[in-house]
Order: C-alpha cells, then sequence, then structure tokens
C-alpha cells in the first residue's frame, strides 16, 4: 500500500516563496501522476496543478501559473511544489496526492503541509 | 473548465438516516473521471467512489454512487455516527486534462 510523507509546517512573510516536499513509498513512483491541492482553513479542496515523476512535465491550474512550480527527484522518490511571491490568502494546508489512472481519481494523498503566511 | 456544484451546502440527519448528495456539473463529465471524497476535520481526504459508481477498497457498501453526464448523487444509504463528515465530488477533464473539485456538503448531526 501506498504511502506519501509531507515536509512539516512552514510560517512564511509575505513576498516569502515556500517549497513543501513528499516523499512516495510502497510504490513506483513514476508509474502515477503527481497533484497538489490546497486548502484554505474553513474552505474546499482547490487543485493546483499535477507532475508526471516521469519525464517531468507539468500541468499548472492558469490561476497559479508564474508562481507555482513542480519538481521531483526519481532517485529519492520525492516530488515537491514551491509557491513564490506568497499572501495572506496563501495560507493553507498543502497536500500531494497520488492520481491513479486506474480509478481516475486520488487513493494515496499525503497528510498535507500547513504553510502560514504571515507578517 | 468544468464547475462542479454541490447541493445542498449542509445536510442536517440523525444516525441511521439516508443522506442524498448531489454533483452537478456545467458540462458533460467522463463518468470514468468523477469521484467521490470524504474530509473528517485534520485529515486528507479519502477516496470513497471512483468511476461515478465504484466503491474504493475497504469502503462499506452503505455508499453507493450514481449519475452521468451533468448529474451525479452520492448516497449513504443508513448513517453511522463516523459517516458525519464533509464530502467531495471531483472530476478530471482529459483535455485539457485539469481538474476540478466540487465546493462540499457538510453532513452534520441533527
Amino acid at each position: 500500500q501506498g504511502h506519501l510523507v509531507q515536509s512539516g509546517a512552514e510560517v512564511k512573510k509575505p513576498g516569502a516563496s515556500v517549497k513543501v516536499s513528499c516523499k512516495a513509498s510502497g510504490y513506483t513512483f513514476t508509474a502515477y501522476y503527481m497533484h497538489w491541492v490546497r486548502q484554505a482553513p474553513g474552505q474546499g479542496l482547490e487543485w493546483m496543478g499535477w507532475i508526471n515523476p516521469n519525464v517531468g512535465g507539468t500541468n499548472t491550474e492558469q490561476k497559479f501559473q508564474g508562481r507555482f512550480t513542480m519538481t521531483r527527484d526519481t532517485s529519492i522518490s520525492t516530488a515537491y511544489m514551491e509557491l513564490t511571491s506568497l499572501r495572506s490568502d496563501d495560507t493553507a494546508v498543502y497536500f500531494c496526492a497520488n492520481f491513479n489512472w486506474n480509478y481516475g481519481a486520488f487513493d494515496i494523498w499525503g497528510q498535507g503541509t500547513l504553510v502560514t503566511v504571515s507578517s | 473548465e468544468i464547475v462542479l456544484t454541490q447541493s445542498p451546502g449542509t445536510l442536517s440527519l440523525s444516525p441511521g438516516e439516508r443522506a442524498t448528495l448531489s454533483c452537478r456539473a456545467n458540462q458533460s463529465v467522463s463518468s470514468s473521471y468523477l469521484a467521490w471524497y470524504q474530509q473528517k476535520p485534520g485529515q486528507a481526504p479519502r477516496l470513497l467512489i471512483y468511476g461515478a459508481s465504484s466503491r474504493a477498497t475497504g469502503i462499506p457498501d452503505r455508499f453507493s454512487g450514481s449519475g452521468s453526464g451533468t448529474d451525479f448523487t452520492l448516497t449513504i444509504s443508513r448513517l453511522e455516527p463516523e459517516d458525519f463528515a464533509v464530502y467531495y465530488c471531483q472530476q478530471y477533464d482529459t483535455s485539457p486534462r485539469g481538474l476540478t473539485f466540487g465546493g462540499g456538503t457538510r453532513v452534520e448531526i441533527k
């Protein structure tokens, strides 16, 4: 059974950048697209984009284009997301999630990383 | 962009009652890529239903999904105490390979 473990909570000032990691285990990291989803306090789920860990190709939701980057290191089965020019409304829990093509859905989720943007 | 609208926003029911949750799309969605998730406070979402009607591994049979095109439904036949949570629908669009979630339905104890 696959497992995703994310890096710990972060506190950042407005204008700064944050990088969150997501380490996969228990399945073939390069076989499934990794997505990033965020959830502001008390709000719903918001999709941000995906990375194909096999070749590194990405697709980013238009809202985040220009300040959201996804990368991966296949040698350690880890995906990363970086969000720049942080604003207070970027305060949220950020999840990585494995998209299983057999289901057309996310069957494995990370535990979430709280990013707080505050001056 | 495909927009998913979930209703009602909140459903107040008692244990043992039936819950019917709706997810409506502004354009046709492939049933193969329509899923439902359950989320409890402080936890990541959990996959319940994929392909509009197939239960994920370990999901009790009181959960069922149905629908096609633009209208989808999640039904919980008899609510158990652990079912009180927020439920989200999600679709994946193969072109342009984007994805959206509905706004969620909170199922609360009446």
